[in-house]
């Protein structure tokens, strides 16, 4: 059963930088696309972006000039940069794997990290 | 890309059967077969519970069932259980990329 556990800072101030990873256990980074997730009241759930095992990404192009990923396949984990944020970023952050680029299922999904952004 | 549209609540007693709609457009729900329904306790993650409109994870039981119609898709839940009040979100493909529904609080009287 593949599991996943994430964690990163939660209280960041105005233009600091959000970081998250995600730590899969109970299976590979191969053969699946490994996606961020945010939820926040006022936008519901918002695709952030996905990277594979190789290192190829993709971005929701509306954050896509603020969001890096990067993989550590040594550690089977992934993660999540998003530079210059601001009070907007605020809400839960979830990791969680897909079969395909088309994201036409994701699970699981990790547990969420909570992050505000408050001067 | 616009949010798909779900109507904000529904609710059914016990053992009766509610159903969740999911309104899209030609550009996603009614485009692709790649809608997929989630389901959010509170204070957890989504959890999948249908994917490809109709099919469902192994270990979600077969009271949760999908469909599609047009450019409107549905989630039936049969035989309702206390358990599965919830909050239910449906996701589907835009050629690009993925949109969700605002979500539905499905309240079990």
């Amino acid at each position: 059963q593949v599991l996943l556990q994430q964690w990163g800072a939660g209280l960041l101030k105005p233009s600091e930088t959000l970081s998250l990873t995600c730590a899969v256990s109970g299976g590979s980074l191969s053969n699946h696309y490994w996606t961020w997730i945010r939820q926040s009241p006022g936008k519901g759930l918002e695709r952030i972006g996905e990277i594979d095992h190789s290192g190829r990404t993709r971005f929701n192009p509306s954050l896509s000039s603020r969001v890096s990923l990067s993989v550590d396949t040594s550690k089977n984990q992934f993660s999540l940069r998003m530079t210059s944020v601001t009070a907007a970023d605020t809400g839960v952050y979830y990791c969680a794997r897909s079969s395909s680029w088309l994201l036409n299922w994701l699970d699981p999904w990790g547990p969420g990290t909570q992050v505000t952004v408050s001067s | 890309q616009s949010a798909l549209t779900q109507p904000r609540s529904v609710s059914g007693s016990p053992g009766q059967s509610v159903n969740i709609s999911c309104a899209g457009s030609s550009s996603d729900v009614g485009a692709y077969i790649y809608v997929s329904w989630y389901q959010q306790h509170p204070g957890k993650a989504p959890k999948l519970m249908v994917y490809d409109v109709t099919k469902r994870p192994s270990g979600v039981p077969d009271r949760f069932s999908g469909s599609k119609s047009g450019n409107t898709a549905s989630l039936t839940v049969s035989g309702l259980q206390a358990e599965d009040e919830a909050d239910y979100y449906c996701c589907s493909y835009t050629g690009s990329s993925v949109v969700f529904g605002g979500g539905t609080k499905l309240t079990v009287l």
